[in-house]
């Protein structure tokens, strides 16, 4: 199947500071990327969808300007956590789209990235 | 996207097959039945999908029922690496293409 590369898979760093993960489609393009948070023994939720070339849209109650997205190309699209804090500390996943046409379409995800703000 | 429900645990035998349950009674027409499965610290893994006929891939059978308000994912023989949290999804292709997980099936195979 589709491979979807994300990095790092676990960081951890002092409150305040910034973390930024990466997500990559490997062996095809995505035009559009989804980033999910996921806290322990609970289950994903989508926290905004990446459009290649264009402004993210967030789901509601999550801050844009805290969790930056951008995704410059159809390959790549990037969170930054910014100012981390302790209540960040979460699995954070990312998935794009292969496939078009409605039989054919799946969704791949990466394989996560464990962040753990001290 | 339709709701779904699903058993919060199941187990089963090693070697022996895991049907597990999907109820998706409010779906409509054009919603497809996804399923994927998430093993321990990984990211969700896709397993099969189908829209009203029977689907099988090297991982496992889809059995949508004729009315399409449930369905069965079978894993023929289970293995160990099998146990994982399985969440059944319904969404129909022009949603804007995201997933919204429920809670899922947390399935133990055990030897």
């Amino acid at each position: 199947g589709a491979v979807v590369s994300q990095h790092p898979s676990r960081v951890i760093c002092k409150s305040g500071t910034s973390v930024k993960i990466e997500c990559r489609s490997l062996d095809f393009q995505a035009t559009t990327m989804f980033w999910y948070r996921q806290f322990p023994k609970q289950s994903l939720m989508l926290m905004a969808t990446s459009n290649e070339g264009s402004k993210a849209t967030y789901e509601q109650g999550v801050e844009k300007d805290k969790f930056l997205i951008n995704h410059a190309s159809l390959t790549l699209s990037t969170l930054t956590v910014t100012s981390a804090h302790p209540e960040d500390s979460s699995f954070y996943i990312c998935s794009a789209r292969v496939g078009s046409g409605r039989v054919r379409e799946k969704l791949f995800f990466g394989s996560g990235t464990q962040l753990s703000v001290l | 996207d339709a709701k779904t429900t699903q058993p919060p645990s199941m187990d089963c035998a090693e070697g022996r097959a895991a049907n597990l349950p999907c109820n998706h009674s409010t779906i409509s027409g054009n919603e497809y039945v996804y399923w994927y499965r998430q093993i321990h610290s990984q990211g969700p893994q896709y397993i099969i999908h189908g829209l009203k006929n029977n689907e099988t891939n090297e991982m496992a059978s889809l059995i949508i029922t004729e009315d399409r308000k449930s369905s069965t994912l079978i894993l023929p023989h289970a293995t160990l690496r099998d146990t994982a949290v399985y969440y059944c999804i319904v969404r129909a292709n022009n949603a804007g293409n995201m997933l919204t997980f429920g809670g899922g099936t947390r399935l133990m195979v055990k030897p």
